[in-house]
């Protein structure tokens, strides 16, 4: 069966820090995967998708960016941190071709920027 | 731009009632129209799912009833629980690789 791992559950960072949330899915070969940044009021925000190794489609243009070393790997990332970057982020996944829409969760990452 | 409008962004159900959460959509592409459950602390999990081709779809307690010439659809939740309580999202998709589109989902409070 597949699963999806995305780690650390929590994470409290400076202002001004770095940043790197990994994500890996098992069980699966060639899935999409996805990140999404959830806000309080403001729903499931899409900030980057990929269809393959090395592959990233940005949604949002932020502070955040994302990468695809291999193929069941997707990382999150930032060079500098902002206040506006806090929120609950989730990795998704999904399974290339007709059925691209069922997407599936990570348990996520609540990021808290001080 | 907002593709999916949900309402309302929170409810109160008495146990045994039902609980009725609306969305409307704008993108007549759109073809895929899934809700998500979500407890806190957790992701997303797909509840019920439905394609345009029907107009309602049932499963258990869980109901989806589709209008496609108003662009709306909405999840009734019959007989509710205290363990229904949760955040809702319904959500849309054309297929492509971008994935869904979500409403802003909604806080369900189910008193016993």
């Amino acid at each position: 069966s597949q699963t999806i791992h995305q780690w650390p559950a929590t994470l409290v960072q400076p202002v001004g820090s770095p940043l790197s949330l990994e994500c890996t899915v098992e069980g699966t070969s060639n899935p999409n995967l996805y990140w999404y940044r959830q806000a309080a009021g403001r729903g499931l925000q899409l900030l980057f998708y990929s269809v393959g190794i090395g592959q990233i489609s940005s949604e949002v243009p932020q502070n955040l960016s994302a990468s695809r070393p291999q193929d069941r790997q997707f990382i999150l990332s930032s060079k500098k941190l902002l206040l506006s970057d806090s929120g609950f982020y989730l990795c998704a996944w999904s399974v290339l071709g007709v059925t691209n829409e069922k997407l599936f969760f990570g348990s996520g990452t609540q990021l808290s920027v001080l | 731009q907002q593709q999916v409008k949900q309402s309302p962004q929170s409810l109160i159900v008495q146990k045994g009632g039902i609980s009725i959460i609306n969305c409307a959509y704008e993108n007549t592409a759109f073809d895929y129209f899934p809700w998500y459950q979500q407890f806190p602390g957790k992701g997303p999990a797909l509840l019920i799912a439905i394609r345009p081709d029907v107009s309602e779809k049932k499963e258990g307690r869980f109901t989806i009833s589709f209008n496609k010439s108003a662009k709306q659809f909405s999840l009734h939740i019959m007989d509710s629980q205290p363990g229904d309580s949760a955040t809702y999202f319904c959500a849309a998709s054309n297929g492509g690789n971008d994935g869904l589109t979500f409403g802003k989902g909604t806080h369900l409070i189910i008193q016993p």
